[in-house]
């Protein structure tokens, strides 16, 4: 089973920060959170991943508390292009495995 | 830098027919994983390959099965096909099997279906 919780969907004006909750209440010490996005009918895109610093890059920002039992991924300055279903997803580090598990996702309607 | 390859992007098959699904990974990459995408059961894990061996395995039937050649690229095959099988295949390539926080690169997938 998926180990994060997500909102099922989430509106974002076009030109807006849309922030994207994750819930992973049980992430153990060596897990990383990753995100990645399916925009439809698409292959998942990579968009960011983190351990338990705040990481940025050219797509978006990553945002881990304290605690590190939920992230935030932000999109500084939504487009329609980014409407899609957003996936949080917990990775042990250094696992002898590529193996991702996926929940249900967010989707993310951009209206303009 | 090329990014992963998947054929053929569409097909369709008639129930109880086989069919093979083929991914080129990213250059250098040496993972290989299947997941499996349907509306009701969302993306699922089918297996991973690293080093031309599997190093695990979802909760599949033995219907499907896959393997990796020594130039890391991957096929997957389906036998005796259900409509069930219908789905969206995506294959994801990474650097290596045991690393800290490597990435996971997905293909845009091969669309099945099952007539």
């Amino acid at each position: 089973d998926a180990k994060t919780t997500q909102p099922p969907s989430m509106d974002c004006a076009e030109g807006r920060a849309a922030n994207l909750p994750c819930n992973h209440s049980t992430i153990s010490g060596n897990e990383y959170v990753y995100w990645y996005r399916q925009i439809h009918s698409q292959g998942p895109q990579y968009i960011i991943h983190g351990l338990k610093n705040n990481e940025t890059n050219e797509m978006a920002s990553l945002i881990i508390t304290e605690d590190r039992k939920s992230s935030t991924l932000i999109l500084p300055h939504a487009t329609l292009r980014d409407t899609a279903v957003y996936y949080c997803i917990v990775r042990a580090y250094g696992g002898a495995t590529n193996k991702l598990i996926f929940g249900t996702g967010t989707l993310l309607a951009v209206q303009p | 830098k090329a990014g992963v390859t998947q054929t053929p992007r569409y097909l369709i098959k008639t129930r109880g027919q086989q069919v093979t699904l083929s991914c080129s990974p990213i250059s250098g990459h040496r993972s290989v994983s299947w997941y499996q995408q349907t509306p009701g059961q969302g993306l699922q894990f089918l297996f991973e390959y690293f080093s031309e061996t599997q190093r695990n395995k979802g909760n599949f039937p033995g219907r499907f099965s896959g393997r990796q050649f020594s130039n890391s690229r991957s096929e997957m095959n389906v036998s005796t096909l259900e409509l069930g099988d219908s789905a969206l295949y995506l294959c994801a390539s990474s650097p290596d099997s045991v690393s800290s926080g490597n990435t996971i690169y997905f293909g845009e997938g091969s669309w099945l279906t099952v007539v």
